[in-house]
């Protein structure tokens, strides 16, 4: 069974601009959540969509938003990018049902300039 | 507001044992445990519910205090493999996957 998988592995963009960042769920699955991780900050939920709708949502700005397709799969938005949103951002998925094991991707590494 | 883990970092040699803590300040629905090793993605090791469930990995043990909102996991007779960073998440309610994740301990096992 294929894992996660998230698109590009590396980013690097300028403060203002926006980005698009992609998550492929492990078949099957429903759930998709997005974490930011930094060493600073640590490991921080920023949303989960299931069923195409968002389900819960963490403490970050308006700028960060997601989406989640008919096929499960994902996409999260961070727009007018700041230098603090320098982090790897990790998608995990879960399958049907609440409080189950989370299975993370790799991560995309968007570094801000 | 994120849990607590205890130690920040622990130095083993091989076959030692480790215990690595969690807290919480709230009421708990479930603890997850994750190990995440340099540059790869969390790896799931445990899942402990409120109620006794439990599922993960056969040669890991974790226990779940749901009176005092704290979880302990438990590594025994420690391999190389084990040394990365060990992440506690926490979830206070039951609708959804929504993880509030602890500080990390980072664990090594030298030979």
């Amino acid at each position: 069974k294929a894992g996660v998988t998230q698109t590009p592995r590396y980013l690097i963009k300028t403060r203002g601009q926006q980005v698009t960042l992609s998550c492929s769920p492990i078949s099957g699955h429903r759930s998709v959540s997005w974490y930011q991780q930094t060493p600073g900050q640590g490991l921080q939920f920023l949303f989960e969509y299931f069923s195409e709708t968002q389900r819960n949502k963490g403490n970050f700005p308006g700028r960060f938003s997601g989406r989640q397709f008919s096929n499960s799969r994902s996409e999260m938005n961070v727009s007018t990018l700041e230098l603090g949103d320098s982090a790897l951002y990790l998608c995990a998925s879960s399958s049907l049902g609440d409080n189950t094991e989370a299975f993370f991707g790799q991560g995309t590494r968007l570094t801000v300039v | 507001q994120q849990p607590v883990q205890s130690p920040q970092a622990v130095i083993l040699r091989e076959g030692e044992d480790a215990v690595i803590n969690c807290s919480s300040s709230k009421a708990l629905y479930s603890v997850h445990w994750y190990r995440q090793k340099h540059g790869e993605a969390p790896v799931f090791l445990m899942i402990l519910l409120k109620g006794g469930e439990q599922k993960g990995h056969e040669k890991i043990s974790a226990s779940f205090n749901e009176k005092k909102q704290q979880s302990s996991l438990y590594l025994t007779a420690s391999q190389l493999s084990y040394s990365g960073t060990y992440f506690c998440g926490t979830e206070t309610g039951t609708a959804g996957n929504m993880l509030t994740f602890g500080g990390g301990t980072r664990l090594m096992v030298k030979p």
